[in-house]
């Protein structure tokens, strides 16, 4: 079974903080994405990252692919209670389209 | 998200019974997918299908059969519910997997097995 660390699992922080969430594998990844769920909804996809070493930014989101493919990091900086939610990374090993799942890291931004 | 919906929304039925939900389409994806989550398991595969008639299996199939008779519709059948399978199951499209463009989901079926 090929398995996605994500961690940390649970992170409260103050409102203007900066977080970084993580997510390992022994797993080489054709593709990684990061989704972000909000309670009672799917999650919803931010973005994918495909080639190793690549940096995408959304905002105030920044998302690495790890140089060999088996790792991600997702950075928040000034972090706002509108980014409270569960953080899911996803991998697809192979390019096969069937994603597997961290198991999320739940995120508390208090005003 | 407006493309896909899943039906019901909750549900709650008793062991032994079987139970379908019942997502539904309106991009003209090919590829669907159905997922389960648990507290502590993130979401874990269950089936999926890369077209009319195309299913495969995923990581948690047992228990579980689908179909699909088009495009749009794709069934997941518990064929005998048991309190093992209590959960939150969530539809996902995607277009061409190798686009690497990521899956949209629906917004979920709770369900209870009592």
């Amino acid at each position: 079974t090929q398995l996605l660390e994500q961690s940390p699992q649970f992170l409260s922080i103050q409102e203007g903080e900066n977080l970084t969430v993580y997510c390992n594998s022994s797993s080489v990844f054709s593709s990684l994405q990061w989704y972000r769920q909000e309670p009672g909804e799917g999650p919803v996809l931010l973005v994918t990252v495909v080639t190793g070493g690549e940096v995408k930014k959304l905002k105030r989101l920044t998302f690495q692919f790890g140089d060999a493919r088996k790792d991600s990091s997702l950075h928040i900086t000034a972090a706002q209670p509108g980014d409270t939610g569960l953080y899911l990374c996803a991998g697809d090993i192979g390019n096969t389209g069937k994603l597997i799942f961290g198991q999320g890291t739940t995120l508390q931004v208090k005003p | 998200d407006a493309g896909i919906t899943q039906s019901p929304r909750h549900k709650v039925t008793e062991t032994g019974t079987p139970v379908t939900l019942r997502c539904h389409q309106t991009e003209n994806h090919r590829y669907m997918y159905w997922y389960r989550q648990d507290p502590g398991h993130g979401l874990r595969l269950i089936h999926y299908s890369y077209g009319v008639k195309d299913t495969d299996k995923g990581e948690v199939s047992d228990g579980y059969s689908v179909s699909r008779s088009k495009t749009e519709d794709f069934l997941l059948t518990l064929e005998s519910a048991t309190s093992s399978q209590t959960s939150v199951y969530f539809c996902a499209i995607s277009d061409m997997p190798r686009d690497n463009y990521g899956y949209t989901f629906g917004s979920g079926t709770r369900l209870t097995v009592v």
